[in-house]
C-alpha cells in the first residue's frame, strides 16, 4: 500500500537551532517527492519539490531536502530557524503516471523566540 | 500572481442539507484536484479532473459528487451532509496532470450542525 510516515508529530525548537524532519515513503515505483507547509490558518504553500536529477533539492526560505532513493526517505532540513518558521509541515508523494497526492500526516513545529 | 480561487470560505449546514464549493483555477491550468483535511489531520485526496474529465479517485463518499467546467473550474457537490463532513476542503490546480506541482486554494472550511 501507497502511505507516507513522518516520525515527529511535534517538534520544539529554540531560533538558530538546525531542523531535520523525517519522512519515508512507501511506493513502488518512480515517485515525485514534495514539501508543503501550511502556516496558521493558512492554505498548503509548496517548500520544495523533487522530480529527477540531483537529490539535494533546495527550496525557499532556506530549506532543502535530500531524496535517498536507496531508504525511501526525502527529509526536510533547514540549518537555522526562525520564529516566523512556526507552522505545520506535509510530506507527500506522488507516483509518476498518477494524479493525487499522498500527504504524511504532518509534523508541527514550534520555534520558540 | 493569480492564486487558486475557492468559495465560499466559511460554510455551515446542517445534517441532511446539501453544499457546493466551488474552485477556480490558476489561468492556464487544466488539472484540479479536492482534498478534505479533517481536524488535526492530513489532507486526504477526493477526487480530480484533467481536461474536464475524471482523472483519479480517492476516498470520496458516494453523497459526493464533483465535475470540472468548460471554463476548467471545478464544482465539489455534497448531499445528505453528515458531522463528520465538518472539514476544510481544499481544491489544488496543476498545469498538468504529470511533471507539475500542485498549488493549493485558501479551503473552504464546512462546519456541519
Amino acid at each position: 500500500a501507497q502511505s507516507v510516515s513522518q516520525h515527529n508529530h511535534h517538534v520544539i525548537l529554540s531560533e538558530a537551532a538546525s531542523l531535520e524532519l523525517g519522512c519515508n515513503y512507501s511506493y513502488g515505483g518512480t515517485v515525485n517527492l514534495f514539501w508543503y507547509v501550511q502556516y496558521p490558518g493558512q492554505h498548503l504553500q509548496l517548500l520544495l519539490k523533487y522530480f529527477s536529477g540531483d537529490p539535494l533539492v533546495k527550496g525557499i526560505k532556506g530549506f532543502e531536502a535530500e531524496f535517498i532513493k536507496s531508504k525511501f526517505s526525502f527529509n526536510l532540513r533547514k540549518p537555522s530557524v526562525q520564529w516566523s518558521d512556526t507552522a505545520e509541515y506535509f510530506c507527500a508523494v506522488r507516483g509518476s503516471g498518477t494524479y493525487k497526492y499522498i500527504f504524511g500526516t504532518g509534523t508541527r513545529l514550534k520555534v520558540l523566540a | 500572481a493569480a492564486g487558486v480561487i475557492q468559495s465560499p470560505r466559511h460554510l455551515i449546514k446542517e445534517k441532511r442539507e446539501t453544499a457546493t464549493l466551488k474552485c477556480y483555477p490558476i489561468p492556464r491550468h487544466d488539472t484540479v484536484y479536492w482534498y478534505q483535511q479533517g481536524p488535526g489531520q492530513d489532507p486526504q485526496f477526493l477526487i480530480s479532473f484533467y481536461e474536464k474529465m475524471q482523472s483519479d479517485k480517492g476516498s470520496i463518499p458516494d453523497r459526493f459528487s464533483a465535475q470540472q467546467f468548460s471554463d476548467y473550474h471545478s464544482e465539489l457537490n455534497m448531499s445528505s451532509l453528515e458531522l463528520g463532513d465538518s472539514a476544510l476542503y481544499f481544491c489544488a490546480s496543476s498545469l498538468a496532470p504529470d511533471g507539475y506541482e500542485q498549488y493549493f486554494g485558501p479551503g473552504t472550511r464546512l462546519t456541519v450542525t
